[in-house]
């Protein structure tokens, strides 16, 4: 059972804006990075966001994330086709026992 | 180019044991610290077991501690998972996947490979 929650799906057409929440604890988002992933249907999980806010080499500039307290925030703007997908919310958790931990997942729709 | 390949999954009795690899190439292996990620079919990421780069720093999801044993050989550039007392919720796709920094500390996942399914069945 994840112990960070996001909205089971977000929805927008083509070239709208929309945002994805994962909620957390001290334990976890409030003490360490955040990082977020894509995954295409068939494929492995690719990363999008790392340390909250920074984009790895090639990916566009439409996505960005930021933290704030417990929560945390993927953004996408200019929605494309390519974009639907399944994204995911990640970080370490501190507690008593330490690991990573994942979010629940948000499954993205292109209308 | 970075490569993780997994090898080592498919149909095993519910008790029975497996172990996974994982082939690294693309970067020096020994300066990373490594990852094991699973999903269920049509379920979401579930995180496993972390590993240092050196072979320290060893963590296990609560769900598989006890069972499951995360190792690597740097001298082989590989990264292994030996599992054991397999259970059907056991049942998913196996992901290696590598830390994003050299610095030691769990972050991010920056590179993944394609997965390895295992199935635990009678």
């Amino acid at each position: 059972q994840s112990v960070l929650t996001q909205p089971p799906s977000v929805s927008a057409a083509p070239g709208q804006n929309v945002t994805i929440s994962c909620s957390g604890s001290s334990s976890n988002i409030g003490n360490n990075y955040v990082s977020w992933y894509q995954q295409l249907p068939g494929a492995a999980p690719k990363l999008l966001i790392y340390d909250n806010n920074k984009r790895p080499s090639g990916i566009p500039d439409r996505f960005s994330g930021s933290t704030f307290g417990t929560s945390a925030t993927l953004g996408i703007t200019g929605l494309q086709t390519g974009d639907e997908a399944d994204y995911y919310c990640g970080t370490w958790d501190n507690s008593l026992g330490a690991g990573g931990v994942f979010g629940t997942g948000t499954k993205v729709a292109v209308l | 180019e970075v490569q993780l390949v997994e090898s080592g999954g498919g149909l095993v009795k519910p008790g029975g044991s497996l172990r996974l690899s994982c082939a690294a190439s693309g970067f020096t292996f020994r300066n990373y610290g490594m990852n094991w990620v699973r999903q269920a079919p049509g379920k979401g990421l579930e995180w496993v077991s972390s590993l240092g780069s050196s072979g320290n720093n060893i963590y296990y999801a609560d769900s598989v501690k006890g069972r499951f044993t995360i190792s690597r050989d740097n001298t082989k550039n590989s990264l292994y998972l030996q599992m054991n007392s397999l259970r059907a919720d056991d049942t998913a796709v196996y992901y290696c996947a590598r830390d994003s920094t050299i610095s030691g500390v769990v972050t991010s996942f920056d590179y993944w490979g394609q997965g390895t399914l295992v199935t635990v069945s009678s």
